[in-house]
């Protein structure tokens, strides 16, 4: 079974700080992984789609990583904004031993940005 | 375009009642399926479904059913509501997961069984 961790759970940074979210994951026979984004009682909007063959993706001030070997990815986010504020989930699809239609989430990054 | 439409937003059932959420996608999208998220739980797969005719279950499917009669809708049902189905549920679709295309999702029905 596909297993999705996100570290860590809750984070409190100051406007303009740059910072990592990680997310690992325990079957690394992915063909990809998406990175989302969820305001509070809406639903998830996707923030980048990193292939297996891809190392980095980016988008604006998000950068996303992908080490299969290692099981992790990253999701770096420049000069934070108060507007960046909202949960960020990480998805993986199962490999070869879960099943590729699977898709499994992380619990989320609860991201607050301090004006 | 409308992408990913639930309806409805909210709900509220009496254990027992059934109940169907609707979920249509004008995309064109094969890949359809249903998660529910708890606090603490992030969301969790309920079915899902590669194109119409075919379904499968995900992680959580006891007390839910699934049917894929057309491309374009996916509707989950719940046949006799429990008070652990209190969530909130979304649906998702994409072109093929296997196909490096991203997931798109609706915005979500906030379900309450008292």
């Amino acid at each position: 079974k596909q297993e999705v961790t996100q570290i860590p759970a809750a984070l409190s940074v100051p406007e303009g700080e740059n910072l990592v979210l990680n997310c690992s994951f325990t079957d690394s026979a992915i063909y990809n992984l998406q990175w989302f984004r969820q305001d509070p009682g809406k639903g998830l909007t996707s923030l980048l789609l990193i292939q297996s063959s891809q190392r980095e993706q980016t988008s604006g001030r998000l950068n996303a990583s992908l080490d299969k070997s290692s099981g992790r990815s990253t999701l770096y986010i420049a000069a934070s904004q108060p507007g960046d504020s909202a949960t960020y989930l990480c998805a993986a699809p199962g490999g070869r031993l879960t099943g590729y239609q699977k898709v499994t989430f992380g619990t989320g990054t609860k991201l607050q940005v301090i004006p | 375009n409308a992408g990913v439409t639930q309806t409805p937003k909210f709900q509220v059932l009496k254990t027992g009642q059934s109940m169907t959420l609707q979920c249509a996608q004008d995309m064109n999208h094969e890949y359809m399926s249903w998660y529910r998220q708890d606090p603490g739980m992030g969301l969790r797969l309920i079915h899902y479904s590669v194109g119409a005719g075919i379904t499968d279950q995900g992680e959580v499917p006891n007390g839910y059913n699934v049917s894929r009669s057309t491309t374009e809708d996916f509707p989950l049902r719940l046949l006799s509501a429990a008070p652990s189905q209190t969530s909130v549920y979304f649906c998702a679709s994409s072109y093929d997961p296997l196909r490096n295309t991203e997931a798109f999702f609706g915005q979500g029905t906030r379900l309450t069984v008292v």
